[in-house]
């Protein structure tokens, strides 16, 4: 069954304490593998698309990784707006035509 | 933005009553989405359309269904809302198939509660 596991669940670090997100995948056929960011009560926000191993994006503090088996999601010198749930996504060929989530990990980000 | 609002944004409903949530984009994309989120469980594929009067079951289609008929507009409907559909609901759109590595954007969500 393809699958998309985040971890942890839950990151709380402080001002500056970078660290990195998780997302492993088991499937064949990636067409992409996508990072979002969610506010509470709010719908979630595009970040990122990885298409092959080896790419990295960056966007302010954020740079996302992938490899064969997984994405890592690098969070340099955070501050607590960054607090959020990151959610990845991977877009497989057997997927149908949307897109399969993992459950989030929720960041918390104190001063 | 993604020119994508959703309506109501919040609705308390009773068991076995009619719902019907609404979707209008303004990007013009062909692939429009309905996603339920539940803690637990992440984001979960209702259904989708691809154009105009064509539409497909997601993961979690059962006691849902969807109509468009026109570009801009995706409609959700409960046809006897159930205490299990008490979710977040949020559309989402796509210029191309997700699938294909496209990129799905979403709009702010719909609560609904089902008493």
């Amino acid at each position: 069954e393809d699958q998309v596991t985040q971890s942890p669940e839950a990151l709380r670090l402080q001002e500056g304490e970078s660290s990195s997100l998780n997302c492993s995948y088991t499937v064949s056929g990636l067409r992409g593998l996508f990072w979002y960011r969610q506010d509470p009560g709010k719908g979630p926000e595009f970040l990122f698309t990885l298409y092959s191993a080896g790419e990295e994006k960056e966007k302010e503090r954020l740079k996302a990784t992938l490899t064969k088996k997984e994405s890592f999601l690098h969070i340099t010198a955070p501050k607590p707006e960054d607090s959020a749930t990151y959610l990845c996504a991977a877009a497989f060929n057997q997927a149908g035509t949307a897109l399969i989530f993992g459950k989030g990990t929720t960041l918390s980000v104190s001063s | 933005d993604a020119g994508i609002t959703q309506s109501p944004r919040h609705k308390v409903t009773e068991t076995g009553t009619p719902v019907t949530l609404r979707c209008h984009q303004t990007e013009n994309h062909r692939y429009m989405y309905w996603y339920r989120q539940d803690p637990g469980h992440g984001l979960r594929l209702i259904h989708y359309s691809y154009g105009v009067k064509d539409t497909d079951k997601g993961e979690v289609s059962d006691g849902y269904s969807v109509s468009r008929s026109k570009t801009e507009d995706f409609l959700l409907t409960l046809e006897s809302a159930t205490s299990s559909q008490t979710s977040v609901y949020f559309c989402a759109i796509s210029e191309s198939k997700g699938s294909s590595g496209n990129t799905i954007y979403f709009g702010e969500g719909s609560w609904l509660t089902v008493v």
